[in-house]
């Protein structure tokens, strides 16, 4: 499975776009990219996924680099209850289980 | 509509004995998945069900540790002769058919043992 690779922590003030990176630089062409969030004490929740072509859905976006090697979340208008862990998970249709690093822990600051 | 339910919540027990973690899925929701978290870690895979069968229980630690799901809905997930390594959240998790479609996941279940 490929490893992905992302910054511990990121703060961002409220109202304005959070960008969380992810580097997945061994990614396999029919490997999905995934983001979850897990806001304290609660399980993990599904945010957006896509394989190469850019996404967009009520919570958030998603930027995959050309190369794949690398992709964006973008919360366009982070609030406080966008506090949580992110986690970027590369995902193949053979393993069907989900990979998680150690995530982003996003602060958004009032 | 009602979301993936996991019993009990809290989990105190003492080293060496017997624990089962029950997971209930979305109804009609085929694959079901276990995972563990230790604090400040992200959730490490354990064992994925598709039906009643366990379709891939490569992320089980050891024999200590065990999972059914008999009637292919509710799981549970038993552990022999806890040990202190042991104590994590218990997550569950649950998707339509797996595959693509996203999983869902239940609050948990602290497992402590002392």
């Amino acid at each position: 499975d490929a490893k992905t690779t992302q910054p511990p922590s990121m703060d961002c003030a409220e109202g304005r776009a959070a960008n969380l990176p992810c580097n997945h630089s061994t990614i396999s062409g029919n490997e999905y990219v995934y983001w979850y969030r897990q806001i304290h004490s609660q399980g993990p929740q599904y945010i957006i996924h896509g394989l190469k072509n850019n996404e967009t859905n009520e919570m958030a976006s998603l930027i995959i680099t050309e190369d794949r090697k690398s992709s964006t979340l973008i919360l366009p208008h982070a609030t406080l209850r966008d506090t949580a862990v992110y986690y970027c998970i590369v995902w193949n249709s053979g393993t069907y289980k989900y990979i998680f690093g150690t995530g982003t822990r996003l602060k958004v600051l009032a | 509509g009602a979301g993936v339910s996991q019993t009990p919540s809290n989990k105190v027990t003492e080293k060496g004995k017997y624990v089962e973690l029950r997971c209930d899925p979305i109804s009609g929701h085929t694959a079901l998945y276990w995972y563990r978290q230790s604090l400040g870690q992200g959730p490490e895979f354990l064992i994925y069900f598709q039906g009643t069968g366990a379709a891939d229980d490569s992320g089980l630690p050891n024999d200590r540790f065990f999972a059914v799901r008999p009637e292919g809905s509710v799981s549970t997930l038993k552990i022999q002769r806890t040990e202190r390594g042991d104590s994590a959240v218990y997550l569950c998790a649950s998707s339509l058919t797996g595959g693509f479609n996203e999983q869902f996941f239940g609050p948990g279940t602290r497992l402590t043992v002392l």
